[in-house]
C-alpha cells in the first residue's frame, strides 16, 4: 500500500517552454501533497504544500507564478514549471499524505532544460 | 533557525556488520521523526518512524532510537547488506500552519562486500 507515482520520470525541454509533472496517490486518498526539489548530492528542499481543493502554500523563496501547483482531487496534484530555464533543471519529487503524518514519496522526475 | 542535521556524511561498513546512522535535531517541540532511504535517481523510501513518546521503534532489520534529552536520533541496521547502500535521511515533522518535513543533510551508507 501507500504507492505514489509521478509522470514523467524524466523530461528534457527547451528554455522558455512549460513542463507539467503529475503526482498520483494510487491506493489511498491524499489530503495533502508536497512538492520538493533536490539538487545532486543534496537534501530535499520543500517547495510547497497543497491541500485538495485549496491554494498551495509556498515556502519562502519559491516563486508561485513560476511553479504552479494544482491539487484538484484527492489522488492527483500537478506541478507546472512555467517558462523553464536551465537553472530550473533539477530532480522534482512529490509526496502524499493522508490524515496520518507519514509522507510517501513518488519516484521523482528529472527535469533538464536546454 | 531550527534544523535537523547529521553527524556523519559518509559511512562505510563491511557486509554483515551492523550500521548506525546518527542525526541531531534542534527543535525540542518536534514529536515525530521519520527515516528515509534514497537510492540514486529514486524518491525517498519510508523506513521507520518514531514518536516522541517512544525511545525505540523496532522494525524487521532496522531500529529507530530517540534520545529526547540530547535531541538525538539513530537508525540501526542489522547485518548490513549491499542492497542497503543508499543515502539515509532523517526528517522531523514540523507542526505549524501546515505539517511539513524538515530533512537532514543525509548520510551516504556504503556497504563493502
Amino acid at each position: 500500500g501507500a504507492v505514489v507515482s509521478q509522470h514523467p520520470s524524466r523530461v528534457i525541454c527547451k528554455s522558455g517552454t512549460s513542463v507539467k509533472i503529475e503526482c498520483r496517490s494510487l491506493d489511498f486518498q491524499a489530503t495533502t501533497m508536497f512538492w520538493y526539489r533536490q539538487f545532486p548530492k543534496k537534501s530535499l528542499m520543500l517547495m510547497a504544500t497543497s491541500n485538495e481543493g485549496s491554494k498551495a502554500t509556498y515556502e519562502q523563496g519559491v516563486e508561485k507564478d513560476k511553479f504552479l501547483i494544482n491539487h484538484a482531487s484527492l489522488t492527483l496534484s500537478t506541478l507546472t514549471v512555467t517558462s523553464a530555464h536551465p537553472e530550473d533543471s533539477s530532480f522534482y519529487i512529490c509526496s502524499a499524505s493522508s490524515e496520518a503524518d507519514t509522507q510517501y514519496f513518488g519516484p521523482g522526475t528529472r527535469l533538464t532544460v536546454l | 533557525g531550527e534544523s535537523v542535521g547529521l553527524h556523519l556524511p559518509t559511512l562505510s561498513v563491511q557486509e554483515g556488520d551492523n550500521s548506525i546512522i546518527n542525526c541531531a535535531y534542534s527543535n525540542s517541540a518536534s514529536d515525530y521523526f521519520i527515516w528515509y532511504k534514497q537510492e540514486s535517481g529514486k524518491g525517498p523510501q519510508f523506513i521507520i518512524d518514531i514518536r516522541s513518546n517512544m525511545d525505540k521503534r523496532q522494525g524487521q532489520r532496522v531500529t529507530g532510537l530517540l534520545n529526547k534529552t540530547v535531541k538525538h536520533l539513530s537508525l540501526q541496521i542489522a547485518a548490513t547488506q549491499p542492497g542497503d547502500s543508499a543515502v539515509y535521511f532523517c526528517a522531523e515533522n514540523w507542526y505549524g500552519a501546515t505539517n511539513k518535513l524538515i530533512f537532514g543533510t543525509g548520510t551516504l551508507l556504503a556497504v563493502q562486500p
